[in-house]
């Protein structure tokens, strides 16, 4: 099975800043990797898609990169409706495994 | 819109058995395959279940195989989960997701709001 590791797990930021998430696969994934944001007792929303496409409606301050082993989900200007806990998936074999998650929280 | 509604959690005792529904709506039902993925009290997101498009191929997480199982009704539009033999570990929040794709990328595009299932004795 293909892990996903996400660091930080936990992330303390501010409005306004730039913050990057990071998701490592323990093989290569080419570009399969989706990012995913899931706010308290609510389901996940799907950000990113390919490691770098947009979903649909979401902000283009929300932006993803990488492909092989590493990926990366960036938000340009934290607004304070972005904290919430992120998630990375590999969708290039089964079984589709998630990162752990990442916290993002207001300092 | 895409809607998607889960029913059928519950309280259940470790060994017993559940059947969780998904009904969709909005979209082509059987232009997409779907998944099932579930969230354990306080944890992360765990990939459970994929279900082709005419139910002709599945795929199972370890966890799971052998006692989980996964089928749809297209002409219900519905989803479904057959769970028999329920551990403590089971416990979670079930999400129903459309397994989406766009020019040979795949993603979980819409979500269900989710349906409770807490074994315990």
């Amino acid at each position: 099975d293909i892990q996903l590791t996400q660091s930080p797990s936990f992330l303390s930021a501010s409005i306004g800043d730039r913050v990057t998430i990071t998701c490592r696969a323990s093989q290569g994934i080419s570009s399969h990797l989706a990012w995913y944001q899931q706010k308290p007792g609510k389901a996940p929303k799907l950000l990113i898609y390919a490691a770098s496409t947009l979903q649909s409606g979401v902000p283009s301050r929300f932006s993803g990169s990488g492909s092989g082993t590493e990926f990366t989900l960036t938000i340009s200007s934290l607004q304070p409706e972005d904290f919430a806990t992120y998630y990375c998936q590999q969708l290039n074999s089964y079984p589709h495994t998630f990162g752990q998650g990442t916290k993002l929280e207001i300092k | 819109e895409v809607h998607l509604v889960e029913s059928g959690g519950g309280l259940v005792q470790p060994g017993g058995s559940l059947r969780l529904s998904c009904a969709a709506s909005g979209f082509t039902f059987n232009y997409y395959w779907m998944s099932w993925v579930r969230q354990a009290p306080g944890k992360g997101l765990e990939w459970v279940a994929n279900i082709k498009q005419d139910g002709s191929d599945k795929y199972y997480v370890d966890s799971v195989k052998g006692r989980f199982t996964i089928s749809r009704d297209n002409a219900k539009n519905s989803l479904y989960l057959q769970m028999n033999s329920l551990r403590d570990e089971d416990t979670a929040v079930y999400y129903c997701s459309r397994y989406g794709y766009n020019s040979g990328w795949f993603y979980f595009d819409y979500w269900g709001q989710g349906t409770l299932v807490t074994v315990s004795s």
